[in-house]
């Protein structure tokens, strides 16, 4: 069974970049460079709904949300099973739960988050 | 980017009831539409992947249907675990999209 762990401040200045780090556990020693899986960061703001921030393939290939695209980078270690989010110049709309999450890929129609983090709280405030 | 709705926006029901919950995506998307229950403080969980198909380990009270634009999620008789909040997903194109959820509530 495959788990996630974010890790990271939980605090960040404005204008200030936010890093975290996404620690995948359990499952094969492949697990990370299946060609099923893709990993991803999604956020949510306090009492509002999920926000897709990006994806990356082990391969090192990113997808990032257009919104947020100028602002992100997703990177990925298979080698530690760790990937990892940065977001440059932070404001306060930043302040979000972040979660990482497996996104899988498989047959016709399936292509769905089925792993979770816990999620990290991050707060942008000096 | 495509546009999911949700309706309601939260609904109050009673334990038994069967509820229903409506996704209706901006333009077509086939069947790459899921469902995610999320608790306060926890992490979203996938219900159900490709419009219909359950998840592995998700109790059968829960059903998905639909195709194109429009997608329903069914609690066949609720129970006190599944108040929550319900999310639909599509996943046909990229930015990924979320709705913006329907609460349910003990009545």
């Amino acid at each position: 069974q495959v788990q996630l762990q974010e890790s990271g401040p939980g605090l960040v200045k404005p204008s200030e970049t936010l890093s975290l780090t996404c620690t995948v556990s359990g499952g094969s020693m492949t697990s990370m460079t299946s060609s099923n899986y893709y990993w991803g960061w999604i956020r949510q703001p306090p009492g509002k709904g999920l926000d897709w921030i990006g994806n990356i393939y082990h391969s090192g290939t990113t997808y990032y949300n257009p919104s947020l695209k100028s602002r992100v980078t997703i990177s990925v270690d298979t080698s530690k099973k760790q990937f990892s989010l940065k977001l440059s110049s932070v404001t306060a709309a930043d302040t979000a739960v972040y979660y990482c999450a497996r996104r899988t890929i498989v047959g016709a129609y399936t292509d769905a988050f089925d792993t979770w983090g816990q999620g990290t709280m991050v707060i942008v405030s000096s | 980017d495509i546009q999911m709705t949700q309706s309601p926006s939260s609904l109050s029901a009673s334990v038994g009831d069967r509820v229903t919950i409506t996704c209706r995506a901006s333009q077509t998307i086939a069947s790459f539409l899921n469902w995610y229950q999320q608790k306060p403080g926890k992490a979203p969980k996938l219900l159900i992947h490709g419009a219909s198909s359950l998840q592995s380990g998700v109790t059968s009270r829960f059903s998905g249907s639909g195709s194109g634009t429009d997608f329903t999620l069914t609690i066949s008789s609720l129970q006190p675990e599944d108040f929550a909040t319900y999310y639909c997903q599509q996943s046909y194109s990229s930015p990924l999209t979320f709705g913006g959820g329907t609460k349910v509530e003990i009545k």
